[in-house]
């Protein structure tokens, strides 16, 4: 079975510094798929990005980035020059051959003014 | 843009009673899923579809069970509610095919009193 582990329940960052969430997961399965969301007070789930296992290359969508090290099973969200709008929920996820998603516990981030 | 609506943004409900929550996507995904959200647990699977008719169960479907007769349609039933299932409840839909990534509702908060 997969495990996606976020050891840290809470962050905290100042307004334009950069932030780095941290997540491992664990899984026997050579192609799979890795996925940050984002989840605001307002409670809707959204996409921040994505990673295939099968690319070298980390994913970047504008000031998010991920550090991915699929040796080390190891799955990384780093988010540049921090605004406001971040606070808010995030979640590490990982699926592979059985579709389904497999959720981290979560870090709630707040972004200090 | 995918959308995904559920038919209560909250609920409250009796001990004993049967409750229905609804949910409608409007991008002919294939794929609908139901989680439980609690905090500290993360996300957890009750019940998915892969297509009209289909259910499989998640990880928590116990107390549960689902109805998929519309392709955009997936509901999510609580026979009888218990306070144990206070909750919020997330409903997600995805594409069969493309990256997996999966597509959220708002959200239902979920009391039984």
């Amino acid at each position: 079975a997969q495990t996606v582990t976020q050891s840290q329940p809470e962050m905290s960052v100042q307004e334009a510094e950069t932030v780095t969430l941290s997540c491992t997961y664990d899984t026997s399965e050579n192609n799979y798929y890795l996925f940050w969301y984002k989840q605001p007070p307002s409670r809707q789930m959204i996409l921040v990005i994505r990673q295939e296992a099968y690319k070298q290359q980390n994913a970047t969508e504008n000031r998010f980035s991920v550090n991915f090290q699929k040796a080390a099973k190891s799955f990384s969200l780093k988010i540049s020059d921090s605004q406001l709008g971040d606070t808010a929920m995030y979640f590490c996820a990982f699926t592979g051959a059985n579709s389904k998603l497999t959720f981290g516990k979560g870090i709630t981030l707040s972004v200090r003014p | 843009d995918v959308k995904v609506t559920q038919s209560s943004r909250y609920l409250v409900k009796r001990t004993g009673e049967k409750v229905f929550l609804e949910c409608v996507q409007d991008m002919d995904h294939e794929n609908m899923f139901w989680y439980r959200q609690d905090p500290g647990l993360g996300l957890r699977l009750i019940y998915f579809s892969y297509d009209v008719k289909m259910k499989e169960k998640g990880d928590i479907p116990e107390g549960y069970s689902v109805s998929r007769e519309k392709k955009e349609r997936f509901s999510l039933i609580l026979e009888s509610a218990s306070t144990n299932q206070t909750s919020m409840y997330l409903c997600a839909s995805r594409s069969a095919g493309g990256f997996y990534e999966q597509y959220f509702g708002p959200g239902t908060r979920l009391t039984v009193t």
